[in-house]
């Protein structure tokens, strides 16, 4: 099992550009998320998906957009890049039982730089 | 705004030293989970408390949840430097949606 995997590992942007950043598993988990990380403010939670076909807003959606057309992928669309999307981002997925979520396993992230 | 706090910030002990994190939620949580991250790694999960007041121990480290269910702490004996890096609670609190703490980053001085 390949786990959590996420591409690229890093990317610079300009002002205004989209990019789609990807995340795959293979360990058939219902619920998948991306949070992003930035610096003394742990991990906020922007989009996350119960399984294919649904999506939901986390803390911080917008700027961002998801789709969950299969178990496996989760991609996160930045539709215009702004110099405040500079983070590193971190994809996560995790069974879901009995309406919790169970141990959530992360990705190796994507830094990524707005200029 | 910040849904769970978590306190200290930093903590620098010596090697042998006992160290401690704690968090807070003003809302009751659903359950809470402990994670890891080293320098330029990504989160690694140690644990998750879901009863009231429950109490969990692996090996040197030993997690509490509180009976209110709002806090939780971590609390690592006699420290190595095997033990450097950031840890963060994540408390659930709405249907499907993890609110992480700030994080305490864990120096080990050897």
């Amino acid at each position: 099992n390949a786990g959590v995997t996420q591409t690229p590992k890093f990317q610079v942007l300009k002002t205004g550009q989209s990019m789609t950043l990807q995340c795959a598993q293979d360990m058939n988990h219902e619920y998948m998320s991306w949070y992003r990380q930035d610096p003394g403010m742990g991990l906020r939670l922007i989009h996350y998906s119960v399984g294919a076909g649904i999506t939901d807003q986390g803390e911080v959606p917008n700027g961002y957009n998801v789709s969950r057309s299969t178990t496996e992928d989760f991609p996160l669309r930045l539709l215009s890049a702004a110099p405040s999307q500079t983070s590193v981002y971190f994809c996560a997925s995790s069974y879901l039982r009995g309406g919790s979520i169970d141990t959530q396993y992360f990705g190796p992230g994507t830094r990524l730089t707005v200029l | 705004g910040q849904q769970v706090m978590q306190i200290p910030q930093y903590q620098h002990v010596q090697e042998g030293e006992d160290f401690t994190t704690y968090c807070n939620s003003s809302t009751t949580l659903s359950n809470i989970q402990w994670y890891k991250q080293r320098p330029g790694g990504h989160p690694v999960f140690l644990i998750q408390l879901v009863k009231s007041g429950e109490v969990k121990k692996q090996k040197r480290l030993t997690f509490q949840f509180g009976e209110a269910k709002k806090n939780s702490s971590l609390h690592i004996t006699a420290t190595q430097t095997t033990d450097v890096g950031t840890y963060f609670c994540a408390g659930q609190i709405n249907f499907n949606k993890f609110y992480f703490g700030s994080g305490t980053k864990l120096n080990v001085k050897p």
